[in-house]
């Protein structure tokens, strides 16, 4: 099995500046996804990251609002740029492994 | 496209009751997995269960059982002697993939809150 790690696991920011959140798992996964889970609702999958090239979004998210990188194997990073308080959702970072997907804490964003 | 629907928000039952929480999907693909997860209050997501569309026979687990029917194309999910520490979001999910892995994109259900009561 993966552990996945996600840093920071909450912030607050404020409207107009940008979030960096970090996603380490702790052995190597074959695919990375980030996903968005809004308040009470069920999660949405934003891009799938890959490793050395461009990340393949999913319909209704741009790269220029979520710039994401995968350097190597275990690590990704996910922006949110340009927060406005509809950005506020928790963001979760998974990791494809043999049979499942293995998914991190989540980082809870709220944006004032 | 694919879409998976979980009809029931919420559910509360009494503690000792059985539960089943229905999920049904949609897919063209013929080579497809089905996933349960949990997702208590404290919000991390528990793998559950995985099952692929080629391997119809239900499974049980402790209090856990599911129950795959391709011809309906659900997948539900039944609480046996429901427990308080039961209390929390159940999300159906959905991958297309190869015979060899499941190394796709999920594709969740709106989840189904369940509330155990004493």
């Amino acid at each position: 099995s993966a552990v996945i790690s996600q840093k920071p696991s909450r912030d607050i920011c404020q409207r107009g500046t940008s979030l960096t959140i970090q996603c380490q798992v702790d052995s190597q996964v074959t695919m990375m996804f980030w996903y968005r889970q809004q308040p009470g609702q069920s999660l949405t999958l934003i891009a799938t990251a890959n490793q050395g090239s461009e990340a393949t979004y999913e319909s209704g998210f741009v790269i220029d609002k979520f710039p994401i990188s995968r350097p190597n194997l275990t690590f990704s990073t996910l922006t949110v740029s340009n927060l406005s308080p509809e950005d506020s959702s928790i963001y979760l970072c998974s990791g494809q492994g043999v049979y499942e997907q293995y998914f991190g804490p989540g980082t809870r964003l709220t944006v004032t | 496209a694919q879409k998976v629907t979980q009809a029931q928000t919420e559910i509360s039952v009494v503690e000792k009751e059985d539960v089943t929480l229905d999920c049904v999907y949609e897919t063209r693909d013929t080579t497809y997995y089905l996933f349960w997860y949990k997702q208590p209050p404290s919000g991390e997501l528990v793998f559950l269960i995985r099952r692929n569309s080629f391997d119809e026979q239900n499974e049980i687990s402790g209090r856990y059982s599911w129950n795959f029917q391709k011809s309906t194309s659900s997948f539900n999910f039944t609480i046996t002697a429901s427990q308080v520490v039961d209390s929390a979001v159940y999300f159906c999910a959905l991958s297309e993939g190869d015979q060899y892995n499941a190394g796709n994109m999920l594709t969740f259900g709106g989840g189904t809150r369940l509330m155990v009561k004493p």
